[in-house]
């Protein structure tokens, strides 16, 4: 079955550490998105990419990094510059263009710093 | 400006009920799409239900249905007889294609407890 798949599903970071966070999709879609949620609010987009080798600053991009050197794989690595990066992530994919197509969504990372 | 407004922090409602979660949002495209997702405390994000913005009838899913008012720029949702299962955040989200890309935005969301 199609779908993307997030992994790990639980992060734990130390305070100082860059982590990275896994996104792979086999829906062959064009668009790759990654979002921030803290606890009762809603999505912040941090980085999204249209096609490969190509990515775009989101609303809320510092402290991230991302690379999209594969159609399948969009990571977001959280770098030691991220002060607050205790989160609930989730990465999207959608086809690049359409009119009544909307995200598919991974099951999501929760990110701890300890 | 705000692209998506959710006026509703949390609702109550009970159980065999309808509710309508508000939504509205600004844009100046002629041509985008509407969809609301429900997030259920384990995180993931489900897709329920999508208007187009040149739809005449209101979209329906099942339980869903999506009260679309373009002049108002308003698209709420409407869920009917209310199951103890639709505990969870909603979302509504719009979704912009300039430049040939989909760009989406999404709302603060309504948290909806649904009492027994």
């Amino acid at each position: 079955d199609g779908g993307i798949t997030q992994s790990p599903k639980y992060l734990f970071r130390k305070e100082g550490q860059n982590v990275t966070l896994s996104c792979e999709q086999n829906l062959n879609h064009d668009a790759m998105y990654w979002y921030r949620q803290d606890p009762g609010q809603g999505l912040r987009l941090i980085y999204y990419s249209q096609i490969v080798n190509d990515f775009q600053k989101g609303d809320i991009a510092e402290g991230y990094s991302v690379s999209r050197e594969k159609k399948e794989s969009f990571p977001l690595t959280v770098t030691s510059a991220q002060k607050n990066p205790t989160a609930f992530y989730l990465c999207a994919s959608s086809i690049r263009q359409g009119t009544n197509y909307g995200y598919t969504f991974g099951s999501g990372t929760r990110l701890t710093v300890v | 400006a705000q692209k998506i407004t959710q006026t509703q922090p949390g609702m109550f409602v009970q159980e065999k009920e309808a509710v309508t979660l508000d939504c509205t949002y600004d844009t100046s495209d002629q041509s985008y799409g509407l969809f609301w997702y429900k997030q259920p405390s384990s995180g993931e994000m489900i897709f329920l239900i999508y208007q187009g913005s040149y739809d005449e009838q209101n979209a329906t899913e099942g339980r869903y249905s999506l009260n679309f008012q373009k002049a108002r720029k308003s698209a709420n949702l409407v869920i009917s007889a209310s199951q103890l299962g639709d505990s969870a955040m909603y979302f509504c989200a719009m979704r912009e294609s300039r430049y040939n890309f989909n760009k989406f935005y999404f709302g603060s969301g309504t948290k909806l407890n649904v009492k027994p």
